[in-house]
């Protein structure tokens, strides 16, 4: 079974505060996702990576960034958390190569973040 | 601009009657159109999925429709149960550079009432 791993399910931060969220996948993907769930706007995607040490902006970046040292791995980064930027912060990874390219994206358990 | 919409916020069915969830999309060069429904505090689980060259696909109770002309895709479940009730995804996936990139929709609340 595919697993993706978030490293908290409830997070609380204060304003101002840098925020690290960890994700980690078992199944050799080569993509990885950052999204983010709000009410009325579905998931929204942050950044994502086609590679180790690759990363592109999606359609909201702003106020984030992220990392991957690893292929396993793929860190999102509030640089200076705020509180529009409390969410539930999804994780997803997926294969680019072989059958099953494109045809699933297997997404981690959620973080809900909340800053206060 | 939102390339997956999903204009039905919410859903509310019958439990043993059909549920009809609809989808529409704007880019011709999708490959395939997932499902995923998520409950409250968890993550998205997958669902079912279409390649863009099929129109339909069935997996049990659930079966998606596409309809390239009308760029429109559709879930149904039949029949639905009380368990059903969750929050469900359209996404579609696209290659992009060396990899696949997917798009969601919304999301359309479903309830079924036992």
């Amino acid at each position: 079974d595919v697993k993706v791993t978030q490293s908290s399910r409830y997070l609380v931060k204060r304003t101002g505060e840098k925020v690290f969220l960890e994700c980690v996948q078992d199944m050799d993907h080569e993509n990885m996702f950052w999204y983010r769930q709000d009410p009325g706007l579905g998931l929204r995607l942050i950044y994502f990576s086609y590679d180790v040490k690759m990363k592109e902006k999606g359609d909201i970046p702003e106020g984030y960034s992220v990392s991957r040292e690893k292929k396993e791995r793929f860190s999102l980064i509030l640089e200076s958390a705020s509180t529009n930027q409390t969410s539930m912060y999804l994780c997803a990874s997926s294969s680019t190569s072989g059958r099953y390219m494109g045809t699933e994206a297997f997404f981690g358990q959620g973080t809900r973040l909340t800053v206060v | 601009d939102q390339q997956v919409k999903q204009n039905s916020p919410s859903l509310s069915v019958q439990e043993g009657r059909i549920s009809i969830l609809n989808c529409d999309y704007t880019n011709s060069m999708f490959d395939y159109f997932l499902w995923y429904k998520k409950y409250p505090a968890e993550g998205p689980t997958f669902l079912i999925s279409i390649s863009s060259i099929k129109d339909k696909n069935e997996d049990g109770r659930f079966t998606v429709f596409l309809n390239k002309s009308a760029k429109h895709l559709s879930l149904h479940i039949v029949p639905s149960q009380p368990g059903d009730s969750a929050v469900y995804f359209c996404a579609a996936s696209a290659r992009v550079n060396t990899g696949n990139q997917f798009y969601f929709g919304t999301g359309t609340s479903l309830t079924v009432i036992p």
